[in-house]
Order: structure tokens, then sequence, then C-alpha cells
């Protein structure tokens, strides 16, 4: 299983773009990249998913570059309520030994 | 709603008492999750089912047994083995295009 490693915290104000980068070497050719967003006393939620390259939904970007061995998740244009931890999630789509990392904690300001 | 159930949302225990948290998901997952956080840290893995009557531990096991009789259901308890309880239990059931799905949590006290 490949191992991440994210920075412990990262603090950013309103309005500016925050851009977390995962760190994961060792990542197989199968694993896909996956993203997800904790609050206070709440489960995770997913956020983005990708193998390689750029994906884009509603709410985040995920660059990927072509040797796969780090990920970059990009929030645009935070607001107060970003304010939350994101955690890197590596691993196959089969079901298996999911480990998180530590996450990384954002905190914006006004 | 489809969905991740877990109860109770809060929960005391006494030393030397085993208490058990309940998960019930109706997506129709097959694989299930149970995590534990502790304050300020990331989630550590308890055990995993892939099937029913098949479960798998994780990095944390020791002190919590499983068991998976239907696929909906996934309870977790906290055996007093266990030596330091005090925790968020988080559940999740997994779907095959690499998404876990989360319960509210189950914050465990050791009085």
């Amino acid at each position: 299983l490949a191992k991440t490693t994210q920075p412990i915290s990262m603090d950013s104000y309103e309005g500016q773009e925050v851009n977390i980068t995962c760190s994961h070497n060792n990542i197989a050719t199968n694993d896909y990249i996956t993203w997800y967003q904790q609050f206070p006393s709440q489960g995770p939620r997913f956020i983005i998913q990708g193998y390689k390259t750029k994906v884009t939904n509603e709410v985040a970007s995920l660059f990927i570059p072509a040797d796969r061995k780090s990920s970059t998740l990009s929030l645009p244009r935070v607001s107060l309520s970003d304010t939350a931890v994101y955690y890197c999630l590596v691993g196959e789509h089969s079901w298996g030994k999911l480990q998180f990392g530590a996450g990384t904690q954002v905190v914006v300001t006004p | 709603d489809g969905g991740i159930t877990q109860s109770p949302k809060y929960l005391f225990r006494k030393e030397g008492q085993n208490v058990t948290l309940s998960c019930e998901q109706n997506l129709n997952h097959d694989a299930m999750y149970w995590y534990r956080q502790d304050p300020g840290q990331g989630l550590r893995l308890i055990y995993y089912s892939q099937i029913v009557n098949d479960f798998q531990k994780g990095d944390i096991a020791e002190g919590y047994s499983v068991s998976r009789e239907k696929k909906e259901s996934f309870p977790l308890t906290v055996t007093s083995a266990q030596k330091n309880p005090t925790a968020f239990y988080l559940c999740a059931s997994f779907v095959n295009t690499g998404e876990l799905f989360f319960g509210e949590g189950s914050r465990l006290t050791v009085l």
C-alpha cells in the first residue's frame, strides 16, 4: 500500500486558492488518488478522485504529474467554511485495506 | 435516504465493560470499515469486511471485535482488553468506484 505524506497544516485567507500536495512515492499501477474533507466530529466526505493528469469538479481540482508520485488538491477561492482537515488516500478500486494518513489542517481566515 | 447509520452517537463506558457500536448501511455496498480517531489525529483502521461472514484486521485491531452476519450490518465491540478506548469511532462503506461513505460517528468515553 502506498504511504502518503502531507503537510500538517496550511493557513489561507478568504478568496485565495489553496493547494495541498500529497506525496506517494510508491504508488502502484492500479492505485487511484482520492481526497476527503473532514469537519470536526463528522465523518470524512469525498471531494475528488483521479488517476492521472487533471480532474476537475464543482468544488476542486486534482493535478497528478506523469510520474504519479505526488498529487495536488486545489481549492479555488476558499471561504471560511473550507476550514477542515483534508486527507489524501491512495489505493485500488478493490475492497482492500484503506489507510488514511495524518491529513492537512486548512484554516481559512477573513 | 441511503446512507450509513451509526448508533449511539455518544456512549459512556465504565472500565472493564464491553460495549457494542452499531453500524448499518442501506447502500448495498459489499465492503465496510471501522476507523478510530483520537483528538487531533488522523483515522486509524480497526477492522474491515469485504463480504458477509468475512473480515480482516486493520492496524489497531487489538481489543476490538467485529461480526458481519448481514451485508447491511457491521457492529464493532470494544472489549475490556482495549486499554484506552476513549475515541471517536467512524464506520464506512466502500463502493468500487473508489469512494468511502462515512457515518456520523460514535463518540465513546470511558468513565
